[in-house]
Order: C-alpha cells, then structure tokens, then sequence
C-alpha cells in the first residue's frame, strides 16, 4: 500500500541556515506532489504544488524537487527565520483516488534564533 | 486568512452525544473536504463532496456521516461519540473535482473534545 515518510520528526537549525525537508514515498507513482505548512492550532497552509515533469520548484525562499526515479521530494527553505517555525506537510494524491490526498505525518521544524 | 470557516472552534461533549460540525468553503471552490487530525494519527481523509454529491471517502466511521447543501456549505454528523473522537476536525476546499493537481485551502479547524 501506498507509504509516505517524512525526515525526523523534529529538525533545529540556525537562523540563517537552509533547512531541509525529506518527504520518501513507496509503492506508487503520483503525478504531482504538494508541501503545506501547519502551525500549531491552526489549518494546513498550501505552499507549493510540483509536477512530475518539473525537476525544480521555486517561491521566493521555498524550493521544492520531486526525484520521481528516487520517489522522493526535498524541501528547501532558504536563510532560515525563527518565523518559518512550524511543522511542514507533503502530500501526494491517494494511490486508486485521484481525488485524494494523502498527507505524510510532518517535520516540525524550529529556526533557532 | 483561507477564506473557509469552520464553527464552533471548540466544542466540548460528552460520550454518547451527537454534534454537528459546520463548514463554509471559499469563496467559488465547489469541492469540500473533511479530515481529521488526532496527535497519533496525523491528518485523516474522511470524506470529500463536489458540487452536493459525495465523491470520495475515507476511513469514516459509520457513526459519521457528511453533506454538502445547496450553498456549497458543509456539515459533518458525528454521533454515538467515544472518547477516541476527540481531535481536530479540519475541513478544506478547492476550485474543482479535487485531486493531486489543485490546492487544498484548510480553515482553522473545530476541536472536539470528548468527556
């Protein structure tokens, strides 16, 4: 069945620095993935949708990469802010619905200033 | 702000109880969905309507049912409550029949906590 993992439960960097954000899918083969942003109490944000046939995805300091061959996304936020402080989501379509998505269970990530 | 509301923002019951959780979608998004996050859970798909008519559905108990009204408005139905409903209940919209191609805009969600 389909599987997503997301990178360590919880990852501290330095303000400043790039943080990274693995999100590692089995069994399937989804068209297009998404990256949200959730702060505590509060809904899932839609930060970026990336395509398979789009290597490279990028919104001002978010980039975003869909490996298709590696069945993996990377997330990228570039010099870091105590303000990009939450847990980050991906999300691909749910595997026989196309309508679906599937959210991986999340990165929480703390920018220390 | 997502433009889709979700009332009440907390709702506190007791076992056995039946509550309604309401819904507006964006303005213009035809497609609304329902999850549920619990801590050990994560984010769960419940239920998706498009346009009145139920079009996918999740791991979603019996004891829960959902409908979408004319105004594209949304309410989800839990009823004969446990204690392991308690969660945040999330609803989302988007633009068209949903799927890995289109945004999904979350409100703030309505936690359900059960005594």
């Amino acid at each position: 069945s389909q599987k997503i993992e997301q990178n360590s439960e919880a990852l501290n960097i330095q303000e400043g620095k790039t943080a990274t954000l693995t999100c590692n899918y089995t069994n399937y083969s989804p068209a297009y993935l998404q990256w949200y942003r959730q702060d505590p109490g509060r809904g899932p944000v839609f930060l970026l949708l990336i395509r398979e046939n789009e290597k490279e995805k990028r919104k001002e300091r978010l980039k975003v990469t869909f490996d298709t061959t590696l069945k993996q996304s990377l997330f990228h936020i570039t010099a870091s802010q105590p303000a990009d402080s939450a847990t980050y989501l991906c999300a691909l379509p749910t595997s026989g619905s196309a309508r679906q998505l599937t959210f991986g269970s999340g990165t929480q990530l703390t920018v220390l200033p | 702000d997502s433009g889709v509301t979700q009332t009440p923002k907390h709702l506190i019951t007791a076992t056995g109880q039946r509550v309604t959780l309401r819904c507006s979608p964006r303005s213009g998004d035809l497609s609304v969905y329902w999850y549920q996050q619990s801590l050990d859970q994560g984010l769960q798909f419940l239920i998706q309507y498009y346009n009145g008519e139920e079009r996918a559905k999740g791991n979603i108990l019996e004891r829960f049912s959902a409908q979408q009204f004319p105004d594209l408005h949304s309410e989800l139905n839990l009823s004969s409550l446990e204690l392991g409903d308690s969660a945040l209940y999330f609803c989302a919209s988007s633009v068209g029949v949903g799927g890995g191609n289109q945004p999904q805009h979350f409100g703030d969600g309505t936690r359900l906590s059960i005594l």
